[in-house]
This record gives structure tokens, sequence and C-alpha cells, in this order.
């Protein structure tokens, strides 16, 4: 079974400087998709930024880009020039070429500092 | 943008009381999903259904969970007599393909078992 791990309980970033959030993942799987996702106050999961095991590149979204290692099976995801909107918990997550059902990492909780 | 629609948004029930957690997926979604997450915890897969019935489901989905499509529009979550353990978030997703592509989650209905 696939499993993902965020050894980071808790961060906290200045406004407007860069952080990383580390994630690592197991898998016997080639193919896979890994993500993040926030989930703020109101509960609700919002998708980040996603990318495809297959592709070497790595994933960006604005202020949003991913350190995608695959030999590693590591995942970690950098915020740069922070703002007070992305307080939130932050969820790393694996989903198999074969499967229907996303794995969660038990989540990193960012406080944004002014 | 379509949404995933959850009601309520906060359900309170004594112990030993069924509850129905009700979702609306998007219009032309096939694939429906259900996640648990308890307070402080990582959001965990629960069951997926597609073609009115369960496509699999988690060793958390036991005997006292279930699920139904009553109608074209909702899908719901039925508990049959909750537990203190059963409180937490539940998350509703649907899909339109039998992958991650689409896949959208709605906002969560808390769930508190007193």
């Amino acid at each position: 079974a696939q499993t993902v791990t965020q050894s980071q309980p808790e961060m906290s970033v200045q406004e407007a400087e860069t952080v990383t959030l580390s994630c690592t993942y197991d898998t016997s799987e080639s193919d896979y998709y890994l993500f993040w996702y926030k989930q703020p106050p109101s509960r609700q999961m919002i998708l980040v930024i996603r990318q495809e095991a297959y592709k070497q590149q790595n994933a960006t979204e604005n202020r949003f880009s991913v350190n995608f290692q695959k030999a590693a099976k590591s995942f970690s995801l950098k915020i740069s020039d922070s703002q007070l909107g992305d307080a939130a918990m932050y969820f790393c997550a694996y989903f198999g070429n074969y499967g229907q059902n996303f794995v969660f990492g038990p989540g990193t909780r960012l406080s944004v500092l002014p | 943008e379509p949404e995933v629609t959850q009601t309520p948004s906060h359900q309170v029930t004594q112990m030993g009381q069924e509850v129905i957690l009700r979702c609306v997926p998007i219009s032309n979604h096939l694939y429906f999903y259900w996640y648990r997450q308890i307070l402080g915890q990582k959001v965990e897969f629960l069951v997926s259904f597609y073609n009115n019935e369960i496509s699999e489901k988690s060793e958390i989905f036991d005997d006292q969970f279930s699920v139904e499509r009553p109608d074209g529009s909702n899908f719901t979550l039925k508990i049959r007599s909750t537990k203190l353990e059963d409180s937490a978030m539940y998350f509703c997703a649907s899909s339109a393909q039998d992958s991650h592509y689409g896949y959208t989650f709605g906002s969560g209905t808390r769930l508190t078992v007193v």
C-alpha cells in the first residue's frame, strides 16, 4: 500500500518570504500523480498543484512550485512571496495510475507571520 | 466553476442515532467518493461509488456505513448507529472519469456525536 509522509507538523514563514514544505511517499508503482492540497480554516480542500510522475519537469503554478525527485520519492512544495492568505493546513497526496482514491499525508500547518 | 455541495455544514447527533450526510456531486460526474478527517488528523478514503454500486472501500467503511444515490442528483452517506469516534469532517468528492482529473471535493460536513 502507498504511504505519504510529511515530517513537518508545523511551519511558519514571514510574509513575502519563501518556505518549503516536505513530503515523501512510498510506492511500488512507476506511474502515479502527486498533489498538494490546501485546507484553510474553512476546511475546504483546495488543489494547489499537481505533478505527473512521468514528467521530469517540476510543476509550477504562480507562486507555488514543486521539487519532484522520483528516485528519492520526494515531493516538496515551495511557496514564494508568502501571503497571509497562504496560512492553512497543507496536505501532500498520492493518486495511483490505476487507483480511484487519494492517499493523503498527515499535513503541515503553515503560519504566515506579518 | 462547478461545485460539489454538501449539506448540512455541521450536524450534531446523539450517540446511537442514525445520521445521513448529503452531497450533490457535479452534474456530469459519474464517480462519487466519501472521505473522513478526524480532527487534527489526515484525510482518509472511505468509499468510491460508480454505476450504482460500491467500487472500492477502505477498512474504515464497515457495516455501520452505507452509501446510496437515491435519485439523479444526490449521493448520501448513512451512519447507522453513531459512535463518539465517528465525530469528524466528512468530505464528498466526484469526478467525471475513473481518475484524478476533475476530481472535486465538497466543503465538508462536520459531524459531532455527543
